[in-house]
């Protein structure tokens, strides 16, 4: 299973909008129980991965607005808003496969000017 | 709030064993399935494989680098989930976090343990 592909890095300076892609094939992003389980995980340096979207698009309890996903074929999209020194860390999509398993993207590091 | 503790990692040389334990509390363990995760010194994050709750038959997957050398399981009665590690290779070696399962997402981390795999 070859993992997702994502931009090696991304920068945008403070206020700005930014959006990391996602791209796998077909069958790594299986619906699955009339669910498409794609998610995004921020990592900060020397700390454990946080989870700030699943489902697509759905935050959970605590993850600001700022962040929202999207999905068009074959690429997931993970969007910030506003952007803000807080948010820079590294950034990880997941899909649930047709396989039962998981893959994780290759990873974004995201920099704000 | 959820926490998950994970312990056992170390210095261990190839070819040897290793288990890890991961300590659940704030959550009802016996009801959650549950996932290992690794990531290599300054690479990415690697889904190492899952089980499922009892009710759901305990079920476990793995990908396909580990498959046949590694084995998760859990004890319910002590909120704890393992996962047992053979024929350890220098390729092995990373940080190990293990994390709750829930609309097909992690959303509850550890903070993880470091296994080392070198001679």
């Amino acid at each position: 299973q070859s993992a997702l592909t994502q931009p090696a890095t991304v920068s945008g300076s403070p206020g700005q909008s930014i959006t990391i892609s996602c791209t796998g094939a077909y069958n790594d992003f299986a619906f699955y129980n009339y669910h498409n389980y794609v998610s995004w995980y921020q990592q900060h340096p020397g700390k454990a991965p946080k989870l700030m979207i699943y489902e697509i698009s759905n935050r959970p309890s605590g993850v600001s607005p700022r962040f929202s996903g999207s999905r068009s074929g074959n690429t997931a999209s993970l969007t910030i808003s506003g952007l803000q020194a807080e948010d820079e860390a590294d950034y990880y999509c997941s899909s649930y496969t047709t396989s039962s398993t998981y893959v994780f993207g290759t990873g974004t590091k995201v920099t704000v000017l | 709030e959820v926490q998950l503790v994970e312990s056992g990692g170390g210095l261990v040389k190839p070819g040897g064993s290793l288990r890890l334990s991961c300590g659940a509390s704030g959550l009802t363990f016996s009801d959650a399935w549950m996932i290992w995760v690794r990531q290599a010194p300054g690479k990415g994050l690697e889904w190492v494989g899952r089980i499922k709750s009892k009710a759901d038959g305990e079920t476990t997957g793995y990908s396909a680098p580990v498959e046949g050398r590694f084995t998760i399981s859990r004890d319910d009665s002590k909120n704890t989930l393992f996962l047992q590690m053979t024929s350890l290779e220098t390729e092995d070696t990373g940080i190990y976090y293990c994390s709750t399962e829930r609309a097909g997402a992690m959303d509850h981390w550890g903070q993880g343990t470091l296994v080392t795999v070198s001679s």
